[in-house]
C-alpha cells in the first residue's frame, strides 16, 4: 500500500523558515515524480512545486521555496524560506504517475503551516 | 501561463440528478487533464486522468470528457456521498495548475 506521511509543519513568524518532509513507502520512490500542493484555510488547491529529474515551482514561491528528494531515504522535502502570511496552508505531499507525469495519486494527510507573529 | 476556470462555482442538485461540471483551459492542453474530489475535511482523491480515464475504484457514475480547451466531469446519478468540491488540474507542462473548484451539494 502506498503511504505518504508529511511532517515539519507548525507556527512560524513572517520571514522565518521551515522544512517539510514527506516519508514515502509502498512504491519505488525514485521512479516517480513527486509534488507539493497546498490549501489555504477555506480555499482551493494550489500546486506549489514538483520534482522528477527537474524541479518546478509556482511563481508564488519561486526563489523562496526549494524542493528536493533523498531517494535513499524515500523522502521528499520542501525548504520554505522568507515565509509570508499568505503561505499559511495545509501542505500536501502527492505522488505523480511515472517519472514525469504530474497528476497525483495518492495524497498524504497534509501538514499545517501557519505563518503569523 | 495557462489559466484554468471551472463552472459553475457551486451547484445544488437532487439525488438521482445528472450533474455536469465544466473546466476550461485558456490554451489547448490536449487530454492532459485530471479531476479530483475533495470531501469536507478530507484529502483530495483522484477521480479521472487523461481527461476521460476513470481511476480504479471510482464509481462508474463518474465520467469525464473533452480535449483541447474544454472538458467536462459528469455524475450520471448524484448520490448523497458525492457532496464534495471537485477540481480539475492540467498536467501537460508546468505550472500544473488546478481550477478554482466546484462545490456540489445535495438538495
Amino acid at each position: 500500500e502506498v503511504q505518504l506521511v508529511e511532517s515539519g509543519g507548525g507556527l512560524v513568524q513572517p520571514g522565518g523558515s521551515l522544512r517539510l518532509s514527506c516519508a514515502a513507502s509502498g512504491f519505488s520512490f525514485s521512479n516517480y515524480a513527486m509534488a507539493w500542493v497546498r490549501q489555504a484555510p477555506g480555499k482551493g488547491l494550489e500546486w506549489v512545486s514538483g520534482i522528477s529529474g527537474s524541479t518546478y515551482y509556482a511563481d508564488s514561491v519561486k526563489g523562496r521555496f526549494t524542493i528536493s528528494r533523498d531517494n535513499s531515504k524515500n523522502t521528499l522535502y520542501l525548504q520554505m524560506n522568507s515565509l509570508r502570511a499568505e503561505d499559511t496552508a495545509i501542505y500536501y505531499c502527492a505522488k505523480g504517475q511515472g517519472r514525469t507525469s504530474y497528476w497525483f495519486d495518492p495524497w498524504g494527510q497534509g501538514t499545517l503551516v501557519t505563518v503569523s507573529s | 501561463d495557462i489559466q484554468m476556470t471551472q463552472s459553475p462555482s457551486s451547484l445544488s442538485a437532487s439525488v438521482g440528478d445528472r450533474v455536469t461540471i465544466t473546466c476550461r483551459a485558456s490554451q489547448g492542453i490536449g487530454n492532459y487533464l485530471a479531476w479530483y474530489q475533495q470531501k469536507p475535511g478530507k484529502v483530495p482523491k483522484l477521480l479521472i486522468y487523461a481527461a476521460s480515464t476513470l481511476q480504479s475504484g471510482v464509481p462508474s457514475r463518474f465520467s469525464g470528457g473533452g480535449s483541447g480547451t474544454d472538458f467536462t466531469l459528469t455524475i450520471s446519478s448524484l448520490q448523497p456521498e458525492d457532496v464534495a468540491t471537485y477540481y480539475c488540474q492540467k498536467y501537460n507542462s508546468a505550472p500544473f495548475t488546478f481550477g478554482p473548484g466546484t462545490k456540489v451539494d445535495v438538495k
